[in-house]
């Protein structure tokens, strides 16, 4: 158990309709990072966010937002789904070097 | 940033030691080499960091050369709990959490 949790486990939604997926970092983590697994591939980076701040971001439409919050917990807002976004998602926080990934969100769109 | 290969799958009987190599010829001077594990439907586990020669933990070793274009993790004695997908990932320190990772290494171990 990395103390990083995730919510919802899973998620079903209809293509055009807002998805928020939600992050709990490790204790005094203030780095947390998104990530999008398809099945059979590698986790692909959305976008990282430190001290509330986004700091990096991957091959990703503007549509694949995020916020962190003061306490360093996390969202990952997707607006406008494409049966494409079916996939885990994972999100991951550190502090220094070490990364610790939650359990992931596995959302199916229809 | 580094574009890493590895190999797609590999077999290993339990008891025997498994190793997995990566290349990333393009390796810039300030990134590191990091290993990572992941099991069916959950989030990857990182393993192992390392920058050149050797680096030894309590669950593998990874070992770079001096021209750093390759690295070989290795697990000591795999058992059926093992048999995980291995990723390997290239990236400056603090920055490595960026980068997206490659198809890795399916490892499946036999009894």
């Amino acid at each position: 158990e990395t103390g990083v949790t995730q919510s919802p486990t899973h998620l079903i939604k209809t293509r055009g309709q807002q998805v928020t997926l939600r992050c709990s970092s490790q204790s005094g983590h203030n780095t947390v990072s998104w990530y999008q697994q398809a099945l059979g591939q590698g986790p692909q980076f959305i976008f990282q966010y430190y001290r509330e701040e986004e700091n990096g971001r991957g091959n990703f439409p503007p549509r694949f937002s995020g916020l962190q919050f003061p306490n360093y917990s996390s969202e990952l807002n997707v607006n406008a789904l494409e049966l494409d976004d079916s996939a885990l998602y994972l999100c991951a926080s550190s502090l220094g070097n070490e990364q610790y990934f939650g359990p992931g969100t596995r959302l199916t769109v229809t | 940033l580094a574009k890493t290969t590895q190999p797609i799958s590999m077999d290993s009987y339990e008891g025997q030691e498994v190793n997995i190599t990566c290349s990333h010829n393009n390796i810039a001077t300030n990134d590191y080499i990091t290993w990572y594990q992941q099991f069916p439907s959950q989030g990857p586990r990182f393993i192992i960091q390392g920058y050149k020669t050797k680096v030894t933990n309590e669950v593998a070793s990874l070992f770079i050369p001096a021209d750093r274009k390759s690295s070989t993790l290795s697990l000591p004695r795999v058992s059926l709990s093992d048999t995980a997908v291995y990723y390997c990932l290239v990236g400056p320190q603090g920055g490595y959490q960026k980068v997206t990772f490659g198809t890795g290494t399916k490892l499946q171990v036999i009894p």
